[in-house]
């Protein structure tokens, strides 16, 4: 069955740090993915989008990410964190068949420290 | 501007009602979608509409119903059968089903049970 996994349930960083924030994904076939931001209270907002092609993607707000098919893995990464970076980050598979629908992961929340 | 806007912000539910939450949107977009947020759940599909008068069953259907008359409204109501409806819902609508098109979501409505 198609998964998506986000290890980090909560990360804290510095701000002007770097950050990574991984992604892992279940899907037999070539993956379309996906990185949305949500602020609090909210709705979701996409960063970034891959469905083929150069595997590095870059997105809105300094963020890129980049599909590695050996390790199933969609990682976002931003070099240099703001402090409005704060918020909860979801990645997500787009499954081609049939329902074309999003399965989502359960989200990373992000801290930034001043 | 073009968006999505669900109303309302937040809805107080009491115990054995039926209640009723908006999704309108004016990006006349053929495909809906219906999501349901719990804190460590990520998004998980209740309902979704590809077109006009047609719509199918999400992963968390049991509870809810929908209708989709008009292309700009896809309203979600949760019934008495929800046992545990206490949550954030997202509204969400796409071009069409196609993936490469960008999913663009709602601000969310705040279901509470008194």
């Amino acid at each position: 069955a198609q998964s998506v996994t986000q290890p980090d349930i909560h990360i804290t960083v510095s701000e002007g740090a770097s950050l990574e924030l991984r992604c892992n994904y279940s899907y037999g076939a070539t993956p379309y993915l996906f990185w949305y931001v949500q602020s609090p209270g909210q709705g979701l907002q996409l960063l970034l989008k891959y469905f083929s092609g150069d595997t590095l993607v870059q997105g809105i707000k300094g963020f890129e990410a980049e599909f590695k098919r050996s390790q199933s893995s969609f990682n976002l990464r931003k070099p240099s964190v703001h402090w409005s970076d704060a918020a909860e980050y979801f990645c997500a598979v787009g499954t081609t068949s049939g329902t074309y629908k999003y399965i989502f992961g359960t989200g990373t929340r992000l801290k930034v420290l001043a | 501007d073009g968006g999505i806007t669900q109303s309302p912000k937040y809805l107080f539910r009491k115990e054995g009602q039926n209640v009723t939450l908006s999704c309108e949107q004016n990006l006349n977009h053929d495909a809906m979608y219906w999501y349901r947020q719990d804190p460590g759940q990520g998004l998980r599909l209740i309902y979704y509409s590809q077109i006009v008068n047609d719509f199918q069953k999400g992963d968390i259907a049991e509870g809810y119903s929908v209708s989709r008359e008009k292309k700009e409204s896809f309203p979600l109501t949760v019934t008495s059968a929800q046992k545990n409806p206490t949550a954030f819902y997202l509204c969400a609508s796409r071009k069409d089903r196609i993936l490469q098109e960008t999913q663009y979501f709602g601000p969310g409505t705040r279901l509470l049970v008194l």
